[in-house]
């Protein structure tokens, strides 16, 4: 079954300094997203991006936060001067298509971003 | 208002047990509903969708009451690999964003 893939699976930085999340969605997907999870609390909606734009993001996504889609695989997620509160798991998902409730979005196992 | 507010629990039932879920959300222009289940510290992995006249998939059924803004999520003989934290998940009209709520734990003991 195609999957959904991350790295690192864990990544440990300075605060102040820049992470590069990667992930390769699902190949044949064309919608792909950005979620978050602190520790203890909810999974949080960060941005949604298609046809290599942002279609949808969330006030947690602000400009220290940017997305790119830099060849037919990977999707990025930049965060670029880290704070202590960016510590969280962050998740990638795609989907097929979006709107309708039998096009689910798959969610790969994220990437562990601690904060020092 | 929490935009989807659930239960956090946790819920311990025994092996074999019937137990239920519910779920409440403020947008009433939602469009879509789902149940994920997240294993601890893993990705949330979806169970099922829900259908506003309700659906089974084996041991599990969803019911949504769009009137009341409620979501349930019924689980019959409970086993122990049950045991996670059931997430419900909404969708907005926009199209993409998934709002989740924050889980209820579920523990299947022997």
């Amino acid at each position: 079954e195609p999957e959904v893939t991350q790295t690192p699976s864990h990544q440990v930085t300075q605060m102040g300094q820049e992470v590069i999340l990667r992930c390769v969605p699902i190949s044949n997907h064309l919608y792909f997203y950005w979620y978050r999870q602190i520790l203890g609390q909810k999974v949080e909606f960060l941005v949604s991006f298609y046809n290599n734009e942002i279609s949808e993001k969330s006030e947690i996504f602000d400009d220290q936060f940017s997305v790119e889609r830099p060849d037919g695989s990977n999707f990025t997620l930049k965060i670029r001067s880290t704070k202590l509160e960016d510590s969280a798991m962050y998740f990638c998902a795609s989907s097929l298509v979006t709107g309708r409730s039998t096009d689910t979005q798959y969610f790969g196992p994220g990437t562990r971003l601690t904060v020092l | 208002r929490k935009e989807v507010e659930q239960d956090p629990g946790p819920f311990n039932v025994p092996e074999g047990a019937t137990v239920a879920f519910n779920c409440t959300y403020s947008n009433s222009a939602s469009q879509s509903f789902f149940w994920y289940r997240q294993d601890c510290r893993k990705e949330p992995k979806l169970l099922m969708s829900v259908y506003s006249s309700g659906n089974e998939d084996g041991r599990f059924t969803a019911q949504l009451n769009r009137a009341s803004q409620y979501i349930s999520l019924l689980i019959r003989d409970s086993k122990l690999s049950d045991s996670a934290t059931y997430l419900c998940v909404v969708e907005s009209n926009a199209g993409n964003m998934l709002t989740f709520g924050g889980g209820t734990r579920l523990m299947v003991k022997p």
